[in-house]
C-alpha cells in the first residue's frame, strides 16, 4: 500500500511559540490530504482538507489562522499551529488520498506544549 | 454519512473469535462498510472493506446482512497484539476529496 509519512514524530514546544508538522505521500501523488487531531481516549477528529495549490476547508469549530495549513505540492502538506497553547497538545494524524483511491493514514505527530 | 453504533470495549482471551457489530441504520445505497484499526499513538490501518454479504481477507472477515443496516467484524483467533481501538466507518467508497468520519470506536483487549 502507500506511505504516507509524518515529521517530527513527537514535538514539544513552549507555549505561545509555533510548530511545523510535515506531512508527506512517499510513493503517490496525493491531490487530497487530510489533517485530524485525536485527544486521549477520543476518537479522530477531522480538522480539514486541502488540495493542492488551493486553499484549505476548515471544519467548524477549528480555527484557520491558528492551525495554518499548506499543501504547495502534491506530495507535502504542512500544518503550522500557531502561537500554540498547551490545550493545543494532541495528536496530530494526516491522511492523503489520490483522487477517488483510497485514503492512506501517516503515523501521526504528538506535540506537547509546556 | 451514516452514523454508526459500536460497543465502547470489549475484552477477550488469546486464541478466541472475536465479533464487533456495527450499527448504521441509516446507511445509503451507495455507502460501503469500512473497518479500521488503530493502536495506540499510532495513525489508523485499514483492515476491511464491503458492501454486502461477506468479505474476507487474510486478516478479518467482515459480515454484513442483507438489509445492510448493520455488520460484523470478525477477528479469527486473536493475539495479544490485536489489542487496538476499531473503528467502522460507513460512507460512500474512496470518493474524490471526502474525508473518512470517525466516530467513537470499540476498543479491543485481549489478555493471555
Amino acid at each position: 500500500g502507500a506511505v504516507v509519512s509524518q515529521h517530527p514524530s513527537r514535538v514539544i514546544c513552549k507555549s505561545g511559540t509555533s510548530v511545523k508538522i510535515e506531512c508527506r505521500s512517499l510513493d503517490f501523488q496525493a491531490t487530497t490530504m487530510f489533517w485530524y487531531r485525536q485527544f486521549p481516549k477520543q476518537s479522530l477528529m477531522l480538522m480539514a482538507t486541502s488540495n493542492e495549490g488551493s486553499k484549505a476547508t476548515y471544519e467548524q469549530g477549528v480555527e484557520k489562522d491558528k492551525f495554518l495549513i499548506n499543501h504547495a505540492s502534491l506530495t507535502l502538506s504542512t500544518l503550522t499551529v500557531t502561537s500554540a497553547h498547551p490545550e493545543d497538545s494532541s495528536f496530530y494524524i494526516c491522511s492523503a488520498k489520490r483522487g477517488g483511491d483510497e485514503q492512506y493514514f501517516g503515523p501521526g505527530t504528538r506535540l506537547t506544549v509546556t | 454519512l451514516a452514523k454508526t453504533t459500536q460497543p465502547i470495549s470489549m475484552d477477550s482471551y488469546e486464541g478466541q473469535e472475536v465479533n464487533i457489530t456495527c450499527s448504521h441504520n441509516n446507511i445509503a445505497t451507495n455507502d460501503y462498510i469500512t473497518w479500521y484499526q488503530q493502536f495506540p499513538s499510532q495513525g489508523p490501518r485499514f483492515i476491511i472493506q464491503g458492501y454486502k454479504t461477506k468479505v474476507t481477507n487474510e486478516v478479518a472477515s467482515l459480515f454484513i446482512p442483507a438489509d445492510r443496516k448493520s455488520s460484523t467484524l470478525s477477528l479469527p483467533r486473536v493475539s495479544l497484539s490485536d489489542t487496538a481501538v476499531y473503528y467502522c466507518l460507513v460512507g460512500p467508497a474512496n470518493q474524490a476529496g471526502t474525508a473518512l468520519i470517525f466516530g467513537k470506536g470499540t476498543t479491543l483487549s485481549v489478555s493471555s
